[in-house]
């Protein structure tokens, strides 16, 4: 156990929908990444979270958004779904500002687009 | 921009064999280096990390990986692997003072047969 939890782990949804991907860090961890694996394109780094504030941006589309809130959880918000963007999504932690240590991964969302 | 290469996407082993998987990054200046390793059904985890000084280390379970600068190279390797190692292995890269992001490879799929 990694002490990231993520939720849910499935979720199945429609074309043109939108949904939530949520992430509770480590206890005292205060950077918050997200991830999303596809079979293709292998493990992409989405976004970054530290403390509340966007620290850095990878490849995230328009259409997904991501949040930290002052309890350190974080929200990656997924809209106008595309039946590519069925993946699995990784939310990983870590205690530093920057990715230079480790980072503990949640077990991952599946999203499952039809 | 940084990238990360692995050459073997699958790779198939009798137990007892020797493993190597291979790990090349683009980047000229200062990285730290790590593996991960997801088991099937579970989070990903660490399974060494490279930051400075001896250039082989040793990780978690019998694996080792070996830093040659000159190659911008960080191979794992494991003198003899066991079922139990059957897992996607992913070489990870974060450019110190660059994107300060942790970049994966696209990872490798070890199959240890019995």
């Amino acid at each position: 156990d990694s002490g990231v939890t993520q939720t849910p782990k499935h979720l199945i949804t429609a074309t043109g929908q939108r949904v939530t991907l949520r992430c509770s860090p480590r206890s005292g961890d205060l950077s918050v990444y997200w991830y999303q694996q596809s079979l293709d394109q292998g493990l992409q780094f989405l976004i970054q979270y530290y403390n509340g504030e966007e620290r850095a941006k990878g490849n995230i589309l328009e259409r997904f958004s991501a949040q930290q809130f002052p309890d350190l959880h974080s929200e990656l918000n997924l809209s106008s779904l595309e039946l590519g963007d069925s993946a699995l999504y990784f939310c990983a932690s870590s205690v530093s500002r920057t990715a230079v240590g480790e980072l503990f991964f949640g077990e991952g969302s599946r999203l499952t687009v039809l | 921009a940084q990238s990360v290469s692995q050459h073997n996407h699958h790779v198939i082993l009798s137990e007892a064999a020797s493993l190597e998987l291979g790990c090349n990054y683009s980047y000229g200046g200062t990285v730290n280096l790590f593996w991960y390793v997801q088991y099937p059904g579970q989070h990903l985890q660490l399974l060494l990390k490279y930051f400075s000084g001896d250039p082989l280390v040793k990780g978690i379970k019998g694996f080792e990986a070996e830093f040659i600068k000159s190659k911008f190279s960080f191979n794992l390797r494991k003198p003899s692997v066991q079922w139990s190692d059957t897992a996607e292995y992913f070489c990870a890269v974060n450019a110190l003072g660059a994107t300060n992001k942790l970049i994966f490879g696209t990872g490798t799929l070890l199959a240890v047969q019995p």
